[in-house]
């Protein structure tokens, strides 16, 4: 069985640094992409970046980008984002998900997220 | 970067249709996904691809593509189908995007 269990949740203080993580298991890790989604409360899901754990190639919405670390730790099959230092507005919920690929078809690439974490909730308050 | 536009919400009659929409440049070369959403919950992937379900999700959820237009049609809601609804796209810079979410109230 396809399982994401993300690390619990988190109560910080503006400044702090943190790392979340997101542990993959009944697949091959290395194989898939993995995303991460912020949810900022009572507001819509936000795309921040992915990371290949084969050879930690990453992308970031420019959103995000400079704002957080995604990496990767494939010899234990979990995927990390990170911040060096906190705001008040990174309270939010935060999801990883896994990447699958359907292929090419009528012209079009097939991308979706099949399986998703529990979500991790982090609050950032002084 | 890269955008996604639904509406924001939407009501459909108990057992009626409902369609939800997503408009994007992305999507003329890459197809969207569908997410459910419930309160206090994780989204969970309703439909992908040209019209592909996901083992587990009814039959009353099908998807279709035009151009820049994907849309996600509920034929027959259910009182369990009230949910947030999003898309996503791949872009051609290798990231993705999401849409701005559809309220979908069954009355």
């Amino acid at each position: 069985e396809v399982q994401l269990v993300q690390s619990g949740a988190e109560v910080k203080k503006p400044g702090e640094s943190l790392k979340i993580s997101c542990k993959g298991s009944g697949y091959t890790f290395t194989n898939y992409w993995i995303g991460w989604v912020r949810q900022m409360p009572g507001k819509g899901l936000e795309w921040m970046g992915i990371i290949y754990p084969g050879d930690s190639d990453t992308r970031y919405s420019p959103s995000f980008q400079g704002q957080v670390t995604i990496t990767a730790d494939k010899s234990i099959n979990t995927a990390y984002l990170q911040w060096s230092s906190l705001k008040a507005s990174d309270t939010a919920m935060y999801y990883c998900a896994r990447r699958n690929y359907g292929g090419i078809s009528e012209r079009m690439g097939e991308y979706y997220f099949d399986y998703w974490g529990q979500g991790t909730l982090v609050t950032v308050s002084s | 970067s890269s955008e996604l536009t639904q509406d924001p919400a939407v009501s459909v009659a108990l057992g009626q249709t409902v369609r939800i929409t997503c408009q994007g440049d992305s999507l003329r070369n890459y197809y969207a996904s569908w997410y459910q959403q419930k309160p206090g919950q994780a989204p969970v992937l309703v439909m992908y691809g040209k019209n592909n379900r996901p083992s587990g999700i009814p039959d009353r959820f099908s998807g279709s593509n035009s151009g820049n237009t994907a849309s996600l049609t509920i034929t027959g809601a259910q009182a369990e189908d009230e949910a947030d609804y999003y898309c996503n796209s791949r872009d051609s810079s290798g990231n993705h995007v999401f849409g701005t979410g559809t309220k979908v109230t069954v009355l």
